[in-house]
């Protein structure tokens, strides 16, 4: 089925680990961004790529990688988790950044310990 | 970006019109109007959007009133799985800021059996 797939779709993590996000979509969409929301809260934009090879912050960058080696996917990196990193994090693409058609992922539900 | 304004809650009768109300007095006349809604869990979902006229499309309309400053997306016969929080979001295409959808808290929509 075309769209975004993100795995895993739960982590727990201990404070200090590092583990990668994964975000893959098939529909040869140019922008992919990653997004994390909080209990009660709207969606905060981490980072974000227009292209292979062209990745920029949002609003939220601290903590977080990332790097666009292909169209197709678009991985999150965190490199020392914090539990103030325990969030839903979701993935989207669009054709373009423009604000409509977006398509998000499911989610990956993370816990830092 | 524009600041948008949303009831917090809303309650619909099932097989009824759902009417979400939105404020954007402070919205600039390239920006558009953009809607969005998230199930419990679910990735957020595009619906609709528009600059200055009505858009329809197969899951709602939009009603954008002439002097832009609010807008009201109709869900025509609201059925328990339209039960999610609705987001109004208003921004440019192009342009600084261009690359983030800014997620407020929304209004949650409850459609009642």
């Amino acid at each position: 089925n075309a769209g975004v797939t993100q795995t895993p779709k739960f982590q727990v993590l201990k404070t200090g680990q590092s583990m990668t996000l994964q975000c893959a979509q098939d529909m040869n969409h140019e922008y992919m961004s990653w997004y994390r929301q909080d209990p009660g809260m709207g969606l905060r934009l981490i980072h974000y790529s227009v292209g292979a090879g062209i990745t920029d912050q949002g609003e939220v960058p601290n903590g977080y990688n990332v790097s666009r080696s292909t169209t197709e996917d678009f991985p999150l990196r965190l490199l020392s988790a914090a539990p103030s990193q325990t969030s839903v994090y979701f993935c989207a693409s669009s054709k373009k950044p423009s604000g409509y058609g977006y398509t998000f992922g499911s989610g990956t539900r993370l816990t830092v310990v | 970006d524009a600041k948008t304004t949303q009831p917090t809650s809303m309650d619909c009768a099932e097989g009824r019109a759902a009417n979400l109300p939105c404020n954007h007095s402070t919205i600039s006349g390239n920006e558009y109007v953009y809607w969005y809604r998230q199930i419990h869990s679910q990735g957020p979902q595009y619906i609709i959007h528009g600059l200055k006229n009505n858009e329809t499309n197969e899951m709602a309309s939009l009603i954008i009133t002439e002097d832009r400053k609010s807008s009201t997306l109709i869900l025509p016969h609201a059925t328990l799985r339209d039960t999610a929080v609705y987001y109004c979001i208003v921004k440019a295409p192009r342009g600084a800021g261009s690359y983030q959808l800014t997620f407020g808290k929304g209004t949650k929509l409850s459609v009642i059996p």
